[in-house]
């Protein structure tokens, strides 16, 4: 069974504070996705990684892919209010059915 | 543009009555459709998939049954919900390696 554990499991900070949530696997994945939930709604895609090293930036936020494909982080620099919200990884298999697996999710909560 | 609905938006159910959960998805043809089940602040966990019409994999034992009918039409069924079927339930479907969310549905089992 693939796992994706998720650090921190909470996070409170101030507006403009820098912070970074990893995500991490002993498995490897095809691709690694990052997606955004508000309450009540579905998750929201913000980035899709298949280069095992591979950066990308949206912005205020970073996300790398792990050399060895098992492993990510999103980094967000001068967090803002609107940055609050549910992050949650997935890692995506290629064979039986493009399957996700979900990470354990980040609770993110900016205040002013 | 694709487009995925879900309905109803919440649903209050006593415990032992069905359950039908519908899910549709607008703009794309022959897609890979998927059920998940979310615990309040937590990551999804994948109940069933679908690669094509009549076509289910479970992932999980559970009170939990689906169906697809059409192409872009997925359906989430009980016959007897228990306490702890409530959760936000997502449908979600593929395009290559990415998925795409409805606006999910709220059940509590009363």
């Amino acid at each position: 069974t693939q796992l994706l554990e998720q650090s921190p499991q909470f996070l409170s900070i101030q507006e403009g504070e820098n912070l970074t949530v990893y995500c991490n696997s002993s498995s490897v994945f095809s691709s690694l996705q990052w997606y955004r939930q508000e309450p009540g709604e579905g998750p929201v895609l913000l980035v899709t990684v298949v280069t095992g090293g591979e950066v990308k930036k949206l912005k205020r936020l970073t996300f790398q892919f792990g050399d060895a494909r098992k492993d990510s982080s999103l980094h967000i620099t001068a967090a803002q209010p609107g940055d609050t919200g549910l992050y949650l990884c997935a890692g995506g298999v290629r064979r039986g059915g493009n399957k996700l697996t979900f990470g354990t999710g980040t609770q993110l909560k900016v205040e002013l | 543009s694709q487009t995925i609905h879900q309905w109803p938006a919440t649903l209050v159910q006593p415990v032992g009555s069905p359950l039908s959960l519908e899910c549709t998805v607008e703009g794309t043809s022959n897609p890979n459709l998927y059920w998940y089940r979310q615990a309040a602040g937590r990551g999804l966990q994948l109940l069933f998939y679908s690669v094509g019409i009549g076509q289910i994999s479970s992932e999980v034992p559970q009170n939990l049954s689906a169906s697809r009918p059409q192409d872009r039409q997925f359906i989430l069924s009980s016959k007897k919900l228990l306490l702890s079927d409530s959760g936000f339930y997502l449908c979600a479907w593929t395009a290559q390696e990415t998925q795409y969310f409805g606006p999910g549905t709220r059940l509590l089992v009363l």
